[in-house]
């Protein structure tokens, strides 16, 4: 079945570093969601990408969506220390599988 | 919208015990998942449904695990009899159709000794 790999798995930066996950699929995909998960809360939405190579920001988050549709990343320009949580990507080819999710720390 | 309610938010409870988890999804939402999450296994989903129907139930660990969602409103899983491996963070999220975007709630901690 769909297998959704997600890397690195834990990330720790300096403040005003980038960051970058990546997500890969062993299908195509239909479409691809993107979630953050707060220490301690329950994962957020934050963004869906359905088109081959399509790239959407949202203030200092770029994410993109492979030609193939089988990968995608998210990168956060200069973080913020609001930035700390774990990144998942979820995949859907009929059938939705989270990743594994990135661990981003940001020291002050 | 309160969003996506799950209940209790906290169980404490002896192996051998049985222990339901209840959800209620966003009014006019047709599917509703169960997720477990630990450190070591990340986020797994259990089972989901669209329209009340079981679509997938394949990531159910083992028998000892039932989901049913007799209602648009209302979801349960039991576990019986639970074992400390059990032990996790229980997410139910529910989503406008399936496959759009997720909302999930609050999660209840089980912890199983």
């Amino acid at each position: 079945g769909q297998q959704v790999m997600q890397i690195p798995q834990y990330q720790h930066v300096q403040e005003g570093e980038d960051f970058t996950t990546y997500c890969n699929s062993s299908t195509t995909l239909s479409n691809i969601q993107w979630y953050k998960q707060r220490p301690g809360g329950h994962p957020v939405f934050l963004i869906q990408l359905v088109k081959s190579g399509e790239v959407k920001k949202q203030k200092r988050l770029t994410f993109q969506f492979g030609e193939a549709k089988k990968n995608s990343s998210l990168h956060i320009t200069a973080t913020q220390t609001t930035d700390v949580g774990t990144y998942f990507c979820a995949g859907n080819n009929n059938d939705m599988r989270f990743g594994a999710g990135t661990r981003l720390t940001v020291k002050p | 919208d309160a969003g996506v309610i799950q209940s209790p938010r906290h169980e404490v409870t002896e192996m051998g015990q049985e222990v339901t988890l209840r959800c209620k999804p966003i009014s006019g939402h047709n599917s509703l998942f169960w997720y477990r999450q630990t450190m070591m296994r990340g986020l797994e989903l259990l089972i989901y449904f669209n329209n009340n129907v079981p679509i997938d139930d394949s990531g159910m660990p083992e028998d000892r695990f039932s989901a049913k969602m007799p209602n648009a409103s209302f979801s349960t899983l039991k576990i019986q009899p639970s074992e400390p491996r059990d032990s996790a963070v229980y997410f139910c999220a529910s989503s406008l159709r399936l496959y759009n975007e997720q909302f999930f709630g609050p999660g209840t901690r089980l912890t199983v000794l």
